[in-house]
C-alpha cells in the first residue's frame, strides 16, 4: 500500500523557521495537501495544492514541492503553531487517500 | 456556513456492527460538487482515511478497510453514514467526517472542512 513519510518530531524555539517534509512516490503526480491538529480538535487544512494557502492561514505558513518530497514551511514559529501535522495525498491513480504518520512540532 | 457533525454510539461490543451518521447543516449535500469522506484516528496515533462517497451514491473505500466498510448518502436528510461490521479492538478511534474538494479520482482532493470527531470505543 501507498505510504507517506514524515519524521515524528521537529523541535524550534519561537522565531525560528520550522521545516517539516514529507515523501511519497507518487507526490510528482499527486498534489500534497497539510493540516494542522491540536490535542483535543479535528485537523484544520493550512496548505493546499502543494503550496496554496486557505483564507484565515497565518502567511507564515508556506508549501513547496520537489520530486518526491513536499515541505511544510512555518516561519517566524509562535508558540500557538505548536501542533501535530500531517500531510495527505492520493495514490497515483488519485482514487485512494493517504495520510502520513504526522510530525509533532515543539516549540522550546 | 457550512458544518458537519458526527453521531452515534460511543460503545460497540466486538464483533458487531459500528454505525454513525454525519449530519451536515447550512449546505446541501444534493448540490453536488463536493465528495463526503470518513477519516479516523487510532489514540494517540495518526490520520486514517476510510472512504467518501458522493450524493449519487458512487463510493471508494481504503482497500484496507474495504471487505467491512459500508458508507452511505441519505439527501433527504442531508447526512451520509458509515457503517463498519466485526469490529474489534482495532477499530477503537475517533471518527471523523469530512468534506472532500476536488475531482474524484484525479490528481487533486482534499478535506476543507471537518466534523469535530466522535470517539467509538469497542469493548465487551
Amino acid at each position: 500500500s501507498y505510504e507517506l513519510t514524515q519524521p515524528p518530531s521537529v523541535s524550534v524555539s519561537p522565531g525560528q523557521t520550522a521545516r517539516i517534509t514529507c515523501s511519497g512516490d507518487a507526490l510528482p503526480k499527486q498534489y500534497a495537501y497539510w493540516y494542522q491538529q491540536k490535542p483535543g480538535q479535528a485537523p484544520v487544512l493550512v496548505i493546499y495544492k502543494d503550496s496554496e494557502r486557505p483564507s484565515g492561514i497565518p502567511e507564515r505558513f508556506s508549501g513547496s514541492s520537489s520530486g518526491t518530497t513536499v515541505t511544510l514551511t512555518i516561519s517566524g514559529v509562535q508558540a500557538e503553531d505548536e501542533a501535530d501535522y500531517y500531510c495527505q495525498s492520493a495514490d497515483s491513480s488519485g482514487t485512494y487517500g493517504v495520510f502520513g504518520g504526522g510530525t509533532k512540532l515543539t516549540v522550546l | 456556513q457550512v458544518q458537519l457533525q458526527e453521531s452515534g454510539p460511543g460503545l460497540v461490543k466486538p464483533s458487531q456492527t459500528l454505525s454513525l451518521t454525519c449530519t451536515v447543516s447550512g449546505g446541501s449535500i444534493s448540490s453536488g460538487g463536493y465528495y463526503w469522506s470518513w477519516i479516523r484516528q487510532h489514540p494517540g496515533k495518526g490520520l486514517e482515511w476510510i472512504g467518501y462517497i458522493y450524493y449519487s451514491g458512487s463510493t471508494y473505500y481504503n482497500p484496507s478497510l474495504k471487505s467491512r466498510v459500508t458508507i452511505s448518502v441519505d439527501t433527504s436528510k442531508n447526512q451520509f453514514s458509515l457503517k463498519l461490521s466485526s469490529v474489534t479492538a482495532a477499530d477503537t478511534a475517533v471518527y471523523y467526517c469530512a468534506r472532500v474538494v476536488g475531482k474524484v479520482p484525479a490528481y487533486y482532493w482534499y478535506f476543507d472542512l471537518w466534523g469535530r470527531g466522535t470517539l467509538v470505543t469497542v469493548s465487551s
